[in-house]
């Protein structure tokens, strides 16, 4: 198994309040990601890494920040949470070698964050 | 828009027959498929692949076929095992992006 690991693994919270979500892998590999996981939506993209202090939005990304400064770690902040951030946050890591895409992404096991 | 779609939320089959997965894509640019599973409280594993060069990709129970005129992907499970009860997602990306487009899941039950 690719090691990700994904902190805290659940996470109950009040409305307006910061969070921060933690994403550490031991692969070295360059890509990183965030996704969210809804029912009826399956997984959508946040933000992704492909390098040390390089990000880019994903395709749901308002309401979150990113950042980069290790290689191993990525960290996704909802800098004030709403109620429609309750969801099941995945990372994902890829190896992110050539020009290919053709390469498989390898995922955490999530963390379960409620917003009340 | 959804790029990657999963038309069937949920499949049923019976152990020791032939489970058929399908997904459906609008972007032409896509040139690599993947499929994954997922277990409730696990993280999606990634299942099996395919490139836009070939039509078939086979590993062991697991065969994806590429319909690339009909944008069409389908993973076939032979023999279909409890075990493989879980939810399947389907995603694409094309070269260059490093980005990967998820469908909503079909839910498969393995029935015993």
């Amino acid at each position: 198994d690719a090691g990700i690991t994904q902190s805290p693994r659940h996470k109950v919270t009040e409305t307006g309040t910061p969070v921060t979500l933690r994403c550490h892998q031991t692969e070295n590999h360059r890509y990183m990601y965030w996704y969210r996981q809804d029912p009826g939506h399956g997984l959508r993209l946040i933000h992704y890494s492909y390098g040390v202090k390089d990000t880019d939005k994903g395709e749901v990304s308002d309401g979150y920040s990113v950042s980069r400064s290790k290689t191993e770690d990525f960290l996704l902040t909802l800098e004030s949470a709403t109620s429609s951030q309750t969801s099941v946050y995945f990372c994902a890591i890829s190896e992110g070698m050539g020009q290919s895409s053709n390469q498989p992404q390898h995922f955490g096991d999530g963390t379960r964050l409620s917003i009340l | 828009d959804q790029q990657v779609k999963q038309n069937s939320p949920s499949l049923s089959v019976q152990e020791g027959r032939i489970s058929i997965l399908n997904c459906d894509y609008t972007n032409s640019m896509f040139d690599y498929f993947l499929w994954y599973k997922k277990y409730p409280a696990e993280g999606p594993t990634f299942l099996i692949s395919i490139s836009s060069i070939k039509d078939k990709n086979e590993d062991g129970r697991f065969t994806v076929f590429l319909n690339k005129s009909a944008k069409h992907l389908s993973l076939h499970i032979v023999p279909s095992q409890p075990g493989d009860s879980a939810v399947y997602f389907c995603a694409a990306t094309f070269s260059g992006t490093y980005k990967y487009i998820f469908g909503t899941g079909t839910r498969l039950k393995v029935l015993a």
